[in-house]
């Protein structure tokens, strides 16, 4: 099945610097990689998503970036805010006919933005 | 819209007792929903893939025997974990895909806390 790897494990970035958390996946039939963030005790929230027919997605300041040669995907947070500091898993999908998708998700990625 | 509710949001119970968390679409009708749990720093892990009106599909290592999954509806999904142990105890997150969307997005519900005591 797919296996999802993330990097860094935690990251802390000073207020208005950039962070960047990276993916691979093994599957290359995955075409679909959402990034989900996630304060303690919540649910997931979709904040940007990326298809495989594309290399690039920008949001604002988040951006998602995807080299499907490699299998490999990053997100992106530019001029980070306290409030960005969260969790944040991405994950990767493939598609199954009639039905849904499945979602393997990344280890996680504690984000920490100080002041 | 796209909204997903859960209920309980938390729920102690004692070893061996059976307990049943409900997942809702609110405003869609949801063919696929999923469930997931995650313990404390750690990721969403995917139990099983509940299709309305068949059985659910289960990942390696889930025992469907027990923890029950029934979709009946369009809008409902419920998990059961039966003879629930200290171990159970988790956080348990369900997702549902809409019908007819065209993208591949899941909305997640909010979770419900199991506490095993």
């Amino acid at each position: 099945g797919e296996n999802v790897e993330q990097h860094p494990s935690t990251l802390s970035v000073q207020e208005g610097d950039s962070a960047v958390i990276k993916c691979t996946y093994s599957d290359s039939a995955s075409n679909y990689f959402p990034w989900y963030k996630q304060e303690l005790g919540k649910r997931p929230q979709l904040i940007i998503d990326i298809r495989s027919n594309v290399g690039e997605k920008k949001d604002q300041r988040i951006a998602v970036t995807l080299n499907k040669t490699a299998k490999h995907f990053s997100l992106h947070i530019t001029e980070t805010q306290p409030e960005d500091s969260a969790v944040y898993f991405c994950a990767a999908s493939i598609g199954i006919t009639g039905g849904g998708n499945k979602l393997t998700f990344g280890t996680g990625t504690q984000l920490k933005v100080e002041l | 819209g796209a909204v997903v509710s859960q209920h309980p949001s938390r729920v102690i119970c004692k070893s061996g007792t059976s307990v049943k968390i409900e997942c809702r679409s609110l405003d869609f009708q949801a063919t696929t929903m999923f469930w997931y749990r995650q313990f404390p720093k750690q990721s969403l892990m995917l139990m099983a893939t509940s299709n309305e009106g068949s059985k659910a599909t289960y990942e390696q290592g889930v025992e469907k025997d027990k923890f029950l999954i029934n979709h009946a509806s369009l809008t409902l999904s419920t998990l059961t974990v039966t003879s629930a142990h200290p171990e159970d105890s988790s956080f348990y997150i369900c997702s549902a895909r809409a019908v007819g969307r065209a993208g591949y997005e899941q909305y997640f519900g909010p979770g419900t806390r199991l506490t095993v005591t």
